[in-house]
């Protein structure tokens, strides 16, 4: 079965540093991964993906991750944070050998960016 | 593209009554999930529809939970004899034939 994980319910960075908000997952075949922020009250905004191809992708706003096969890990990085980056982060993957269609989100990780 | 489109945002009902919720793709999205988020959790899946087909039903849609999307087009979720514990925001997310799915704002509903 295919799962996520988020190993941190919160994160908190000053604003300027580098940030890293990490990701596991599990998977039977080969994953595709997801990042999604989400605001206050608001539905999930599509940050970036790995489907194939280079293992650092990027995305919005200045975000990247990296896919680590071997630690089955995509952790979300961006070299440096603005307090405006504070938000609830998700990781999602979708195993493409199940034969399921869902998408799993893990629990969330929440930024704090301190000014 | 006017992005996914939830009605309505909010809604407030009593214990025992039903309420539907309703979900616009984007256009030309033929893939469409329902998904239900309660506070301090990720979505969790409910549903998915491939055109009209619903193809695949998460063991947390009881019977009391039904969802349908006719023409393959917009899609509804129905929750009958609502409890407590529906009480969360049912998010509508579409998709093109490959990859990512968009989000909309959410529905919130609250069971009192």
């Amino acid at each position: 079965a295919q799962s996520v994980a988020q190993p941190e319910d919160q994160v908190n960075v000053a604003e300027g540093n580098p940030l890293t908000v990490k990701c596991t997952y599990s998977v039977s075949g080969n994953p595709y991964l997801f990042w999604y922020v989400q605001y206050p009250n608001r539905g999930l905004q599509f940050l970036l993906k790995y489907i194939t191809g280079d293992n650092l992708v990027k995305g919005s706003y200045g975000f990247e991750a990296e896919f680590n096969k071997s630690q089955t890990s995509f952790h979300l990085k961006k070299p440096s944070a603005l307090v405006s980056d504070s938000a609830l982060y998700f990781c999602a993957v979708r195993d493409n050998a199940s034969g399921t269609y869902k998408y799993i989100f893990g629990t969330g990780t929440r930024l704090k960016v301190l000014a | 593209d006017t992005g996914v489109s939830q009605d309505p945002r909010h809604k407030i009902t009593k214990r025992g009554q039903n309420v539907t919720f309703r979900c616009d793709p984007i256009s030309e999205h033929n893939r469409l999930y329902w998904y239900r988020q309660t506070l301090g959790q990720g979505p969790e899946f409910l549903t998915y529809f491939q055109n009209e087909a619903q193809l695949e039903k998460s063991r947390l849609l009881s019977d009391r939970f039904s969802a349908e999307r006719p023409k393959g087009s917009f899609s509804t979720l129905e929750i009958q004899r609502t409890e407590q514990g529906d009480s969360a925001m049912y998010l509508c997310a579409s998709s093109p034939a490959l990859n990512t799915i968009y989000f909309g704002e959410g529905s919130w509903l609250t069971v009192v």
